[in-house]
């Protein structure tokens, strides 16, 4: 099984500020990587495809980045509707598997 | 738009059995594979199976010889027929669709998810 491990598992950030999430898979996947965006309570939304493709309707201040086995997710300007779980989640080979998750907090 | 609405879930003793449900709608359902994943009380998620349109099923090493997923096309149902269940499977389970039909590995459309608590 590939195993994904994410960091940091949590960080504190202010409104405004950039965060940068990484996903670094046991083994390569080259760029079937997908980030998704969960808020307590809910579904998880998906906001990138393929390491780096944005969904529609996805603001671009989301940015994915990385193949192989590191990758990125950066959101720039945090808004209060970015504090949140992101999870990155390989889409290589069964049997899917995600990061541990990272929370976006509030500063 | 697209909609996916679980249903099924509930409280059930060890060792029981539950099927859960998800109704899928505005678009070819028989097109896309689909998925269960489930996340327990404060943890993260974890893909439990998946059916393809062809309906080939691929089950998670937790859940294989326990749990069976199918699909009825006619009703555009999902199903997840859990049994021998145990307290670890706890959890809220979602269905999700693929994302596309050239990239079903992803999870599109999620449902809003199911809670199944397994406790005496």
């Amino acid at each position: 099984d590939i195993q994904m491990t994410q960091s940091p598992s949590s960080v504190s950030a202010s409104v405004g500020d950039r965060v940068t999430i990484t996903c670094r898979a046991s083994q390569g996947v080259s760029s079937w990587l997908a980030w998704y965006q969960q808020k307590p309570g809910k579904a998880p939304k998906f906001l990138i495809d393929g390491a780096s493709s944005l969904q529609s309707g996805v603001p671009s201040k989301f940015n994915g980045s990385g193949s192989g086995t590191d990758f990125t997710l950066t959101i720039s300007s945090l808004q209060p509707e970015d504090f949140a779980t992101y999870y990155c989640q390989q889409a290589n080979s069964l049997p899917l598997t995600f990061g541990g998750g990272t929370k976006v907090e509030i500063k | 738009e697209v909609q996916l609405v679980e249903s099924g879930g509930g409280l059930v003793q060890p060792g029981g059995s539950l099927r859960l449900s998800c109704e899928a709608s505005g678009f070819t359902f028989s097109n896309y594979w689909m998925h269960w994943v489930r996340q327990a009380p404060g943890k993260g998620l974890v893909w439990v199976s998946r059916i393809n349109d062809d309906g080939s099923t691929w089950y998670a090493d937790s859940v294989k010889g326990r749990f069976t997923i199918s699909r009825d096309n006619a009703k555009n149902t999902v199903y997840l027929e859990m049994n021998s269940l145990r307290a670890e499977d706890t959890a809220v389970y979602f269905c999700a669709r693929a994302y596309c039909t050239s990239c079903q590995n992803y999870f599109g459309p999620w449902g809003q998810g199911t809670l199944v608590t397994v406790s005496s």
